[in-house]
């Protein structure tokens, strides 16, 4: 399996615009997590889905953040509009069902809103 | 509600020195607990998991007890190389939370290892 995949890598952009994160979990899994992490403030959970609902978006920092997951194979995480304060890199994650599952991660998009 | 406290980092140990990184938790039901590793510019990958009390759980040379008396799962390591530098993430799944499915991280420490 090819693992969890992001895209893009990297992304630098401008305040004001918007900012769209895509993952694919790995084919068979039931979640799916959505996280940012920074110096500052570490690792924070954003939001997760389970079957392509979201379950918790507890952690999503504001209105300009969304998220959505049209199937089992795709997610988005979207930033409109960005601002500095954004600059992250942000994982996406997934597992099988079941607390005892690893969670496996992919790559990360790092992000600069300049 | 559950959380995982690390000790503080960083950590830096010169080449074959021995490991500790402390790890205690607090959970309402029976977590599953794990170590995840996050090597330079890359995602977190696990390292190693244990899913009921007494249980130790090892990878490439780490091990964690899971001690659920002291509720800790300290990472050790008799020998450690300069490719351990990393940032350890400690974590639990707690299968009575509300949030079934969700894992809870402490907030990392990182080991940097000079040769």
């Amino acid at each position: 399996d090819a693992g969890v995949i992001q895209s893009p890598r990297h992304e630098v952009t401008e305040m004001g615009q918007e900012v769209t994160l895509r993952c694919k979990p790995i084919s068979g899994h039931d979640y799916l997590f959505w996280y940012r992490q920074t110096m500052m403030r570490g690792l924070e959970l954003l939001i997760y889905f389970n079957n392509n609902v979201p379950i918790d978006d507890s952690g999503m920092p504001e209105d300009r953040f969304s998220a959505k997951m049209p199937n089992a194979s795709f997610s988005t995480l979207k930033i409109q509009p960005s601002e500095p304060r954004d600059s992250a890199v942000y994982f996406c994650a997934s597992s099988l069902s079941g607390f005892q599952e690893t969670q496996y991660f992919g790559p990360g998009t790092r992000l600069l809103v300049l | 509600g559950d959380s995982v406290t690390q000790m503080e980092g960083p950590v830096t140990l010169s080449e074959e020195a021995f490991l500790t990184i402390n790890c205690t938790y607090t959970a309402t039901g029976y977590p599953s607990l794990f170590w995840y590793v996050q090597y330079p510019g890359e995602g977190l990958q696990l390292l190693l998991k244990a899913t009921k009390a007494d249980d130790k759980g090892s990878n490439k040379g780490f091990e964690a007890t899971y001690r659920k008396e002291t509720t800790s799962f300290h990472l050790e390591k008799g020998s450690v190389q300069v490719s351990d530098s990393a940032v350890y993430f400690c974590a639990l799944s707690d299968r009575y939370s509300s949030n079934t499915g969700k894992l809870i991280f402490g907030q990392g420490t990182t080991l940097q290892v000079k040769p």
